[in-house]
């Protein structure tokens, strides 16, 4: 199993381009989370999705949008980047949500926004 | 969720045994207490779970007094490669709104 992937592993984008941010997972995981991280600080949790067709925000949802039309994928789409969202984007999977299952990260996208 | 404190950075030479204590005073009945360990440019990583007195692995020991109102991350032995971010979670999420928070965890740096 490759566990969670997430694609590209670096972008520099331009102040109002758009991007997609890829994220899979083979452990057919019915949840699905998007994280940013901060340079010193902890996680933040974006977006979250409990199963195909069906998602939620987190506590920074502005400036994002996601899609679930697979178990396996996870999409994080940025539609006009900004500095602010200069940041290491984590998606992760769990199993379940109610027993506080261990979630399975991904290795990251490192996102500079000028 | 209950709210977690932890120190924000700790030193600790190889070979010693480091624990990392962490306080969350308003811990629910139903919650149980996680801790992520997270290397430089890598996502965190689960280490242990428990929910009273002390859980092992081949990792780690976790240790909860009976009023589970703290819980101490205890690593072994400790190598330079420990040297990472523990981040303590305590929660149960039985509810679509419970989100999982990640504090700014405890920086670990192991010194030779």
């Amino acid at each position: 199993n490759a566990g969670v992937t997430q694609t590209p592993k670096f972008r520099i984008l331009k102040i109002g381009q758009s991007m997609t941010l890829q994220c899979a997972q083979d452990m057919n995981h019915n949840y699905m989370y998007w994280y940013r991280q901060d340079p010193g600080m902890g996680l933040k949790l974006i977006y979250y999705s409990v199963g195909a067709g069906i998602t939620d925000k987190g506590e920074v949802p502005n400036g994002y949008n996601v899609s679930r039309s697979t178990t396996e994928d996870f999409p994080l789409r940025l539609e006009l980047a900004a500095p602010s969202q200069t940041s290491v984007y984590f998606c992760a999977s769990s199993y379940e949500r109610t027993s506080f299952v261990t979630q399975y990260f991904g290795p990251g996208t490192r996102l500079l926004v000028l | 969720l209950a709210k977690t404190t932890q120190p924000i950075s700790m030193d600790s030479y190889e070979g010693q045994e480091v624990n990392i204590t962490c306080s969350h005073n308003n811990i629910a009945t139903n919650d149980y207490i996680t801790w992520y360990q997270q290397f430089p440019s890598q996502g965190p990583r689960f280490i242990i779970q428990g929910y009273k007195t002390k859980v092992t692995n081949e990792v780690a020991s976790l240790f909860i007094p009976a009023d589970r109102k703290s819980s101490t991350l205890s690593l072994p032995r400790v190598s330079l490669s420990d040297t990472a971010v523990y981040y303590c979670l305590v929660g149960e999420l039985m509810n679509r709104d419970d989100k999982i928070i990640f504090g700014k965890g405890t920086r670990l740096h192991i010194l030779p």
